[in-house]
């Protein structure tokens, strides 16, 4: 089956534009997270959705950073004028229940370049 | 604060030899640990995972091994092939909610034909 899909899967902007990035996850799964990976570290957790709202956005790095799940499905992250230092993978997962102990599936990524 | 570390960024083996990788963690109320693959280019692979109540479990070829006295974690690859060569994370859900999960730096194998 069609696992969890990032696009696009690459995106250059230019410092201080606002960028989108979306994340399909596998069908019927309830809970979305989203990370953050440096080049050479580990993911960093931004955010969890569980079905349409956000149970844990303590990840988030600071206001300019904002993501929806308006239908309990497709979510996006929307990072505001964006920054050099904004620049580096951007994983989405989706897992079953989001209960902590169900598997969470990774997409691809998105690669964000801030020139 | 909270971390999740491994102790080597690189690890070279040949192949048919057996791996081992090895994490230290930080918080001693972390209950649910997870081993990660991560191939370049693409987002993390999930290999196996633990609970605080058991000290071994083992799926195939690997076996991750738990030590709460010492607060390390490890992944024992049997008869690694080419096709283990990846990045390997050890994650921690100690982060407070359910799916935070707490990524270490990660460990480079590379396997030698």
């Amino acid at each position: 089956g069609a696992g969890v899909s990032q696009t696009p899967s690459n995106k250059v902007t230019e410092k201080g534009k606002y960028v989108e990035l979306r994340c399909d996850p596998i069908s019927g799964h309830t809970a979305l997270y989203w990370y953050r990976q440096s080049l050479g570290q580990g993911p960093e957790f931004l955010i969890y959705f569980q079905g349409t709202g956000a149970a844990d956005d303590s990840g988030l790095p600071n206001d300019r950073f904002f993501a929806v799940r308006p239908e309990g499905s497709v979510s996006t992250l929307k990072i505001q004028r964006t920054e050099r230092g904004d620049s580096a993978v951007y994983l989405c997962a989706s897992s079953t229940t989001g209960t902590g102990l169900d598997e969470q599936f990774f997409g691809p990524g998105t690669r964000l370049t801030v020139l | 604060g909270e971390s999740v570390g491994l102790h080597l960024p690189t690890l070279s083996v040949q192949e048919g030899d057996n791996s081992i990788i090895n994490c230290a963690y930080s918080n001693s109320a972390s209950d649910y640990f997870i081993w990660y693959k991560q191939e370049s280019g693409k987002g993390p692979q999930f290999i196996i995972d633990i609970r605080s109540n058991m000290d071994k479990r083992q799926g195939q070829r690997v076996t991750v091994l738990l030590n709460k006295t010492v607060k390390h974690l490890s992944l024992q690859i049997a008869a690694t092939q080419p096709g283990d060569s990846a990045v390997y994370f050890c994650a921690d859900l100690g982060g407070g909610s359910q799916g935070n999960l707490i990524f270490g730096k990660g460990t480079k194998l590379s396997v030698k034909p």
